[in-house]
């Protein structure tokens, strides 16, 4: 199985940027992903990183380090609506295993 | 993307009667599906992989007696809780791979809404 670490909780305000780490430890590598959660709700797929390096969609973007089982999230222009549950999950040769999610409240 | 249902989306029963959810990938064929139950404002939990035309994969500490599926079908599967108690009230979310053919697709999990199950 994996070790999955994120933070559990980050405040942020409107318009500002925040940063979600994720370090992982796995065997057999292939792939990590973050999904976005609101309450109540199934996740949502945000971003996914097989490579090294930063991967970016609009507003969000993920950077993956493999040497250093690291990666992280990045949120740009915080919105309201951004206020959720960010989970890291990474994938090995069978299955994807989830970290327990930071909770990202985004403040007026 | 692709889609991914379950029914139903939220499902009240009495103690040591059985529920069944259902997950249907709507768009494509998925020859593997997963459950995982997520307890409040807990991580997503895998209990078992469903590989269409075989016997499921249990995650260790899950009972294959007491979460019984069948994936019968390239767009069906189904969980059932058998001789529900109030310690299996959660949110089961099943997730669907999509697999990549000379057509497209990615092995990219896609995540029906969830059914929250309420044992009383």
């Amino acid at each position: 199985g994996q070790n999955i670490d994120q933070p559990t909780e980050m405040t942020a305000t409107e318009g500002a940027i925040v940063q979600i780490n994720c370090t992982y430890q796995t065997s057999g590598f292939n792939g990590l992903f973050w999904y976005q959660q609101h309450a109540g709700e199934a996740p949502t797929f945000l971003s996914y990183n097989v490579l090294d390096g930063l991967e970016e969609k609009g507003r969000f973007s993920s950077f993956l380090s493999r040497s250093k089982g690291y990666s992280y999230l990045l949120l740009k222009e915080l919105q309201m609506k951004d206020s959720a549950s960010y989970l890291c999950a990474v994938r090995d040769r069978r299955e994807l295993s989830f970290g327990a999610g930071t909770t990202v409240t985004v403040r007026a | 993307g692709a889609v991914v249902s379950q029914h139903p989306s939220w499902v009240i029963c009495k103690s040591g009667t059985s529920v069944k959810i259902e997950c249907r990938s709507l768009d494509f064929q998925a020859t593997t599906m997963f459950w995982y139950r997520q307890f409040p404002k807990q991580s997503l939990m895998l209990m078992a992989t469903s590989n269409e035309g075989s016997k499921a994969t249990y995650e260790q500490g899950v009972e294959k007696d007491k979460f019984l599926i069948n994936h019968a079908s390239l767009t069906l599967s189904t969980l059932t809780v058998t001789s529900a108690h109030p310690e299996d009230s959660s949110f089961y979310i099943c997730s669907a791979r999509d697999p990549p053919t000379a057509s497209g697709g990615s092995y990219e999990q896609y995540f029906g809404p969830g059914t929250r199950l309420t044992v009383t």
